[in-house]
């Protein structure tokens, strides 16, 4: 099947270890995009990228890094220096400029 | 960031009646998108709108792209219980080599059969 795919769905960690979230898409879309959702909040954007190699800043990149090495993933790593990480995160990826994005089924993890 | 309004905050309704949610902007977008989220899930995507005025249905849902680019709205008929949940609309901005996907804060709709 040809979708996103985020993984684990559940994860908890320690407070002070860093911890990579999973996205991987068989879309063979160029952008890709990591959002934050805390409860009873819309999405806010860490961070994007539209093409191998490439990526940018969102709203709250803070504590966060990502990598492009391939066009297929997208991980994010939520560091140690993320002073408030549990959180559902959602991966999107979508072909280009002005066309739909596509999400992931999130990843919902715990620090504690 | 760019910033989009979007109303009411919640709604609750009996099955049955129809529902209307808008977003409005202060910037101009190209691309018009609404999203439902059931809880834990991800966002689904439920209507893309490309061009100012254009109006697009799929089944009950119809959406709106507004004229000036700064606004869309969504309508759902006959509501039923499945349609609880959260939606979300989304502008898409592209120029000067970079776009973004800027999303409100959503509707959260709850349905009373």
């Amino acid at each position: 099947d040809g979708g996103i795919t985020q993984s684990p769905k559940y994860l908890f960690r320690k407070e002070g270890q860093n911890v990579t979230l999973s996205c991987e898409q068989n879309l063979n879309h160029d952008a890709m995009y990591w959002y934050r959702q805390d409860p009873g909040q819309g999405l806010r954007l860490i961070y994007y990228s539209q093409i191998v190699n490439d990526f940018q800043k969102g709203d709250i990149a803070e504590g966060y890094s990502v990598s492009r090495e391939k066009k297929e993933s997208f991980p994010l790593t939520v560091t140690s220096a993320q002073k408030n990480p549990t959180a559902f995160y959602l991966c999107a990826s979508s072909r280009g400029p002005n066309t739909e994005a596509f999400f992931g089924q999130g990843t919902r993890l715990t620090v504690v | 960031g760019q910033q989009l309004n979007q109303s009411p905050q919640s709604m609750f309704i009996q099955e049955g009646e129809d529902v209307s949610m808008n977003c409005t902007s202060s910037s101009i977008f190209n691309t018009w998108l609404w999203y439902k989220q059931d809880p834990g899930e991800g966002p689904v995507l439920l209507i893309a709108l490309y061009k100012a005025g254009e109006l697009t249905s799929n089944g009950r849902l119809t959406a709106q792209f507004g004229i000036t680019r700064k606004d869309s709205f969504l309508n759902i008929s006959a509501s039923i219980p499945s349609d609880v949940g959260i939606y979300f609309c989304a502008g898409v901005y592209s120029g000067a080599g970079s776009y973004q996907l800027t999303f409100g804060k959503g509707t959260k709709l709850s349905v009373i059969p």
